[in-house]
Order: C-alpha cells, then sequence, then structure tokens
C-alpha cells in the first residue's frame, strides 16, 4: 500500500515568514502533484512534477521531487494570509493506474 | 457549466437507506474520478471510469457501494444501507484525459449519516 505522510500536520505562522511542507514515502511515484484546498471546495491543482530532482517556482511558491521520486517539498517565501489553507501531496502509482494516493495534507494558518 | 458540478451539496439520511450522488463533469472530459475524504484525511479514491466504463474500481469499499456512468458524462455514485462510518464529504473530478492533465475537483457532497 502506497502510503504518502505529509509534515507537519498543523502550521500556524505570522504574515511574511517562510515556511516549508514535506511529503514522504517509502513507495516510488510516477509523479507527484499539489493541491491547496479551502473550506468547503474541492482541492485545486497547483503543480504537477514528474522527473526526480525536478524544481518548479510558482510565484512565491518552489516545489521539489525528490531524485528518488519519493518525497517532496513545498516551499513558500514571505507567507501571506491569503495562502492559508489545507496543502495536499499526491503521488500517481507506479505503473500507469489512474489512481492517485493523497496524504492527510498540512493546515496552514498565515496571520496577518 | 464552467466547473464539476455535484449535487446535492449537502445530504443527511438515516442509518439504513438508500442515497445517490450526483456529479457532473466538465463537458468533453473522459475521465472521471470519485473520492471520499473524511474529517481530518486527504481523500481516498473510490472509483475511476474513462468513458462510460469503470476502468479501476478497486477503491470501492464493499458491495454497498456502486458507481454507474451510463452516457459518458454524468455519473452517479450510489450508496445503499447506509451506515454512520459512510458519513464523508464525496468529492468528483474529472479531466481530459487523466492524471497526466490537469484533474479538475467539484465542491463535493457532505454526506451525513444519523
Amino acid at each position: 500500500t502506497q502510503l504518502l505522510e505529509q509534515s507537519p500536520q498543523f502550521l500556524s505562522i505570522q504574515e511574511g515568514e517562510n515556511l516549508t511542507v514535506y511529503c514522504n514515502s517509502s513507495s516510488v511515484f510516477s509523479s507527484l502533484q499539489w493541491y491547496r484546498q479551502e473550506p468547503g471546495e474541492g482541492p485545486v491543482l497547483l503543480v504537477t512534477v514528474v522527473t526526480g530532482g525536478e524544481v518548479k517556482k510558482l510565484k512565491r511558491l518552489t516545489f521539489q521531487f525528490g531524485d528518488a521520486r519519493k518525497d517532496s517539498s513545498l516551499h513558500i517565501t514571505a507567507a501571506q494570509p491569503g495562502d492559508t489553507g489545507l496543502y495536499l501531496c499526491a503521488g500517481a502509482v507506479q505503473g500507469g493506474s489512474e489512481k492517485l494516493v493523497f496524504g492527510k495534507g498540512t493546515k496552514l494558518t498565515v496571520n496577518p | 457549466g464552467a466547473g464539476v458540478s455535484q449535487t446535492p451539496s449537502n445530504k443527511v439520511t438515516e442509518k439504513g437507506k438508500y442515497v445517490e450522488l450526483r456529479c457532473d463533469p466538465i463537458s468533453g472530459h473522459t475521465a472521471l474520478y470519485w473520492y471520499r475524504q473524511s474529517l481530518g484525511q486527504g481523500p481516498e479514491f473510490l472509483i475511476y471510469f474513462q468513458g462510460t466504463g469503470a476502468a479501476d474500481d478497486s477503491g470501492l469499499p464493499n458491495d454497498r457501494f456502486f458507481a454507474v456512468r451510463p452516457e459518458g458524462s454524468v455519473s452517479t455514485l450510489k450508496i445503499q444501507r447506509t451506515e454512520r462510518g459512510d458519513s464523508a464529504v464525496y468529492l468528483c473530478a474529472s479531466s481530459p484525459h487523466g492524471w497526466r492533465t490537469e484533474a479538475f475537483f467539484g465542491q463535493g457532497t457532505r454526506l451525513t449519516v444519523v
């Protein structure tokens, strides 16, 4: 069973601070996605990383896929209250399956 | 519509009753997914459709759960003899070809079994 562990589970920081969220597994994934979910809404895709060692930047967000394609991180620079939400990582099972395995998420609160 | 639409947005039912949850995907999207999200958890895969056929139903927890997509568009998730443990948010997502292209989630149906 593929399992994605996210840490920390909860994070409360002040506006302007930097933070990193981690997503780890003992399994290899063909690709990994990061989503952001707000209360009462479905997850919204932020990024997909496919290649081991890949780094993608989306404004103040930096995503990295581990060399072995087992782990990923999301770094936010100068967090803003609008970044508040639940951040989920999800891995595509290796072997062509369309099943995505989600982590439990990191609930981020950015205080003004 | 512009996005994935799920109805109803909230459903309260009594233990033992039958419920149907509906998903209207984005027009033209051939791939459709159902996920279930319990409080404090990430979404859990239930079933994946490619067109009209269920390509992967390995996530359905037991035979009380069934889903259809008869015309390759709208899908219905059916739950028989509901139990309190079925209470969760049921999410639907659609994409043009699968996870290799972006998938779009609906807002979910919050099911409460009392």
